[in-house]
């Protein structure tokens, strides 16, 4: 059974902090992952695809990738009230393009 | 990426009854995806609909009760048949592009 985990949270960050939100998968063929925001009320908005090791930066959010470890993280910078959502990760094992998805993590950012 | 749009956004059902929930891509994608996400809950992937080919379903899910159609490359239905008060739920159909997905806004479905 491929799994992908997540700490459901919530985590509580105060304003302007550095959030960090993680991910494990159990499928060590795994090639591609992803992390969404989801507001409550909204549907799932993708925010960053990461697919070799290392990490990968795009604005506040940083991806970090460790394949042997087999996990992913998500750091957001400088937090905002508006980060305050729940964070899915998302894994795609290379078969038939379908998604093994994390039960999400909470994030409260604190004014 | 794709815009996504899903109709009706919201609606209240008898049991019995079924409802056709209706996705519109603004290009032409390859995979679409019908997901089901109940409240507090994480995403449950329903089926994969190509164009051109079955539906394929997940473990639990079987066409009789959702079936699907993917009459071309942006449109898509997703019926649920026969409903019950436990397929109160959001449903959610999502495209792949460029091998990431994305999702449209949703319908919220309450069976009574």
């Amino acid at each position: 059974q491929k799994e992908v985990e997540q700490n459901s949270g919530p985590l509580s960050v105060p304003e302007g902090a550095i959030a960090s939100l993680n991910c494990t998968y159990s499928d060590r063929g795994s090639q591609s992952f992803f992390w969404y925001r989801q507001y409550s009320g909204k549907s799932p908005e993708l925010i960053m695809s990461i697919y070799s090791n290392g990490d990968k930066e795009d604005g506040r959010f940083t991806a970090q990738l460790n394949k042997a470890s087999q996990y992913v993280s998500l750091l957001i910078r400088d937090s905002q009230p508006s980060d305050s959502a729940t964070y899915l990760c998302a894994v795609n094992t290379g078969n038939n393009r379908k998604l093994i998805w994390g039960l999400g993590t909470s994030l409260a950012v604190n004014p | 990426s794709a815009v996504i749009s899903q109709k009706p956004s919201r609606d209240i059902c008898q049991r019995g009854t079924s409802l056709t929930i209706q996705c519109q891509v603004d290009s032409q994608v390859t995979m679409m995806f019908w997901y089901r996400q109940q409240p507090g809950q994480s995403l449950t992937l329903i089926a994969t609909a190509n164009q051109g080919s079955e539906a394929t379903y997940e473990s639990g899910f079987v066409i009789d009760k959702f079936p699907i159609s993917r009459p071309n490359l942006t449109f898509s239905t997703l019926t649920v048949s026969n409903m019950s008060p436990e397929d109160s739920s959001i449903y959610l159909c999502s495209v792949e592009s460029a091998y990431e997905q994305y999702f449209g806004p949703g319908t919220r479905l309450t069976v009574t």
